[in-house]
């Protein structure tokens, strides 16, 4: 089966830089993707790493290595609005896209 | 209809009912699943298709049953509805044709079973 570990919360200053982490166990591994939920709100898509290394999508980065079966989403020039849980994910199975979440970090974002 | 819609939005239901909750996209993606959320749990998959016609058990399909007559509907049922039901409810889909990892979610359907 899968299995995602991630810290339940984390705290940090507007412009400041945080990094949320994410180790998991897999029978077989398809992917780590990450996405974002505001309270109460659908969860929307951020990033997605197949492979080792770093993806950027502006303030956000996510990063992926596969031979320590870990990754992590940076967020830069934090805003009120980063406020959110952010949950890591890897796909169930090979034969399609459905996904195994983590439980979720809850970023809180203060003045 | 833009993206992905649930119905109801809520809904409280005594236990043993029957109850359809709905999901409908108009992206023709092929793939939507059901996932239901649970305070300190994260997401949880219970029931997925991978195209019309398919469909196969998560991580938490006991007492949940789905089917995909379409590509653009995707209902889940409860068949006798339990108090550990209460959950919310959320759909989403995704076009796994061209490798696109990224799910789209609808709004998300919140249900009380008492």
């Amino acid at each position: 089966g899968q299995s995602l570990e991630q810290p339940s919360e984390v705290t940090a200053v507007e412009g400041a830089i945080v990094q949320i982490n994410c180790t998991y166990q897999t029978s077989g591994f398809y992917g780590l993707s990450w996405y974002q939920q505001h309270d109460g709100g659908a969860p929307t898509f951020l990033s997605y790493n197949g492979l080792d290394g770093l993806e950027e999508t502006g303030r956000f980065s996510s990063f992926l290595s596969r031979s320590d079966s870990y990754g992590y989403l940076l967020l830069q020039e934090l805003q009120m609005k980063d406020s959110a849980s952010y949950f890591c994910a890897v796909r169930a199975n090979q034969a399609g896209t459905a996904l195994i979440f983590g439980k979720g970090t809850t970023l809180s974002v203060s003045s | 209809i833009a993206g992905i819609t649930q119905a109801p939005t809520s809904q409280i239901l005594a236990a043993g009912r029957r109850m359809t909750l709905r999901c409908t996209q108009d992206m023709r993606h092929n793939a939507m699943y059901w996932y239901r959320q649970d305070l300190g749990l994260g997401l949880r998959l219970i029931h997925y298709s991978n195209t019309a016609g398919t469909t196969g058990k998560g991580e938490v399909p006991d007492g949940y049953s789905v089917s995909r007559a379409n590509t653009d509907d995707f209902p889940l049922t409860l068949a006798s509805a339990v108090p550990s039901q209460t959950s919310v409810y959320f759909c989403a889909s995704s076009d796994s044709s061209g490798g696109s990892n990224e799910q789209f979610f609808g709004p998300g359907t919140r249900l009380t079973v008492l």
